[in-house]
């Protein structure tokens, strides 16, 4: 069975200085890796997939398998990036779907 | 097309009645899914529809609830005798394929 971790469930910074959230997971397969954002009052959406390998609002994401990890970093934090993050593993469904496990989400607070 | 939206955004029922949940997803997308989320956590999968087929089910869909996508559009989801442990988020999302899933704004289910 697939799990995903985030240890932490609230992270402060003040602004300007470096942010990572951090994410482990465990799949037996080969993982898909993606990280979520939820904006105060708004649906959650997709921020960035380790497959693209692009950078997204100035975050990045690195899959590392040999620690099964794929922290989210970005070196200068802004207020905007306020939010809850989610790291989702994406795992294969029969018949062709595919359901994402979420970890338990980090709560990003970026202070001015 | 303003994305997966999710009717009524927020319920309150007592213990013991029936709620259905609405979700219709982007007009194009064939894939369906319901996540449930509880206070603190990450969305948990429920259940995966292709057009109009009920794929996959998780085990934490229990007798009490069922889905539906009759016409391979909308989607339904219904909680019959509702028990406190049932109040939560219901989200529901969409795709084309693919890995990446739009969701919608859920519904919060509150059972007094």
């Amino acid at each position: 069975a697939q799990r995903v971790t985030q240890p932490e469930k609230l992270l402060s910074v003040f602004k300007g200085a470096p942010v990572e959230l951090k994410c482990n997971y465990s799949y037996s397969g080969s993982p898909e890796l993606f990280w979520y954002v939820q904006y105060s009052r708004q649906r959650l959406q997709l921020l960035l997939r380790h497959i693209s390998r692009e950078s997204i609002k100035g975050f990045t994401a690195d899959l590392n398998k040999g620690e099964t990890s794929f922290h989210l970093k970005k070196p200068f934090a802004q207020e905007e990036d306020s939010a809850m993050y989610y790291c989702a593993l994406s795992a294969a469904l029969n018949n062709a779907g595919n359901m994402l496990t979420f970890g338990g989400g980090t709560r990003l607070m970026v202070k001015p | 097309d303003t994305g997966v939206s999710q009717d009524p955004r927020h319920k309150i029922t007592k213990r013991g009645q029936n709620v259905t949940f609405r979700c219709d997803p982007i007009s194009e997308h064939n894939r369906l899914y319901w996540y449930r989320q509880t206070l603190g956590q990450g969305p948990e999968f429920l259940t995966y529809f292709q057009n109009e087929a009920q794929l996959e089910k998780s085990r934490l869909l229990s007798d009490r609830f069922s889905a539906e996508r009759p016409k391979g559009s909308f989607s339904t989801l219904e909680i019959q005798r509702t028990e406190q442990g049932d109040s939560a988020m219901y989200l529901c999302a969409s795709s084309s394929g693919g890995n990446k899933k739009y969701f919608g704004p859920g519904t919060r289910l509150t059972v007094t």
